[in-house]
């Protein structure tokens, strides 16, 4: 079945560096993934759309310039959380839908999520 | 926007035990679709469920969309089934919009 990476799963730095999550997906093209913030103990929440070669759309609360999303080619996208803060310490999760066929409800495919911790 | 509450918000079981997972959502929604996070963070879907009953294994899920709740059903739980399970819909084209979730512990 479909598979979609992130990489790093875990990552730490130190306040006000940038850190940059990838997400992949493996043997399909996506044209569009989201990307999801999970709060500890809390739910996962939409930060933004990522659309291969042009501009990635935000939902409403979220930073387009802290957040900088890329979606280079179809199969890679990018999450660059600038001069990080120990507030933007968060499970970050991508998905990707599927291509025709592949899934039943067009239910899509997460990645294993990134944890980031920024001292 | 639509408002999505799962409940319990935690629940600790004996293994062996059954358990009802609620989700109620204000309005009418597309695609519910019930999920389980496991202790790693990955996701993992459970069931495609806009309305109705399906049933796999222990588990099964019925929706009913008319009176806006679905209802996850767990039984003889097993220490494998902790974590957090969450139900979510889609707005628009393959947005996610996620639960409050419910997170549960199973003890041996």
């Amino acid at each position: 079945g479909a598979v979609v990476s992130q990489h790093p799963s875990r990552v730490i730095c130190k306040s006000g560096t940038s850190v940059k999550i990838e997400c992949r997906s493996l043997d399909f093209q996506a044209t569009t993934m989201f990307w999801y913030r999970q709060f500890p103990k809390q739910s996962l929440m939409l930060m933004a759309t990522s659309n291969e070669g042009s501009k990635a759309t935000y939902e409403q609360g979220v930073e387009k310039d802290k957040f900088l999303i890329n979606h280079a080619s179809l199969t890679l996208s990018t999450l660059t959380v600038t001069s990080a803060h120990p507030e933007d310490s968060s499970f970050y999760i991508c998905s990707a839908p599927p291509p025709p066929g592949l899934a039943e409800h067009n239910e899509q495919f997460f990645g294993p999520g990134t944890r980031l911790t920024v001292l | 926007g639509i408002q999505v509450e799962q409940s319990p918000p935690d629940l600790i079981l004996q293994e062996g035990a059954n358990s009802t997972l609620r989700c109620n959502f204000s309005d009418s929604v597309n695609n519910l679709q019930w999920f389980h996070q496991n202790p790693w963070g990955q996701l993992i879907n459970l069931f495609y469920i806009p309305s109705g009953t399906k049933q796999n294994g222990r588990l099964s899920a019925t929706t009913v969309a008319t009176e806006r709740y679905s209802l996850l059903y767990i039984s003889s739980s097993q220490t494998t089934d902790s974590g957090v399970y969450f139900c979510a819909f889609t707005s628009g084209t393959y947005k996610y919009i996620f639960g409050t979730g419910t997170r549960l512990k199973v003890l041996a």
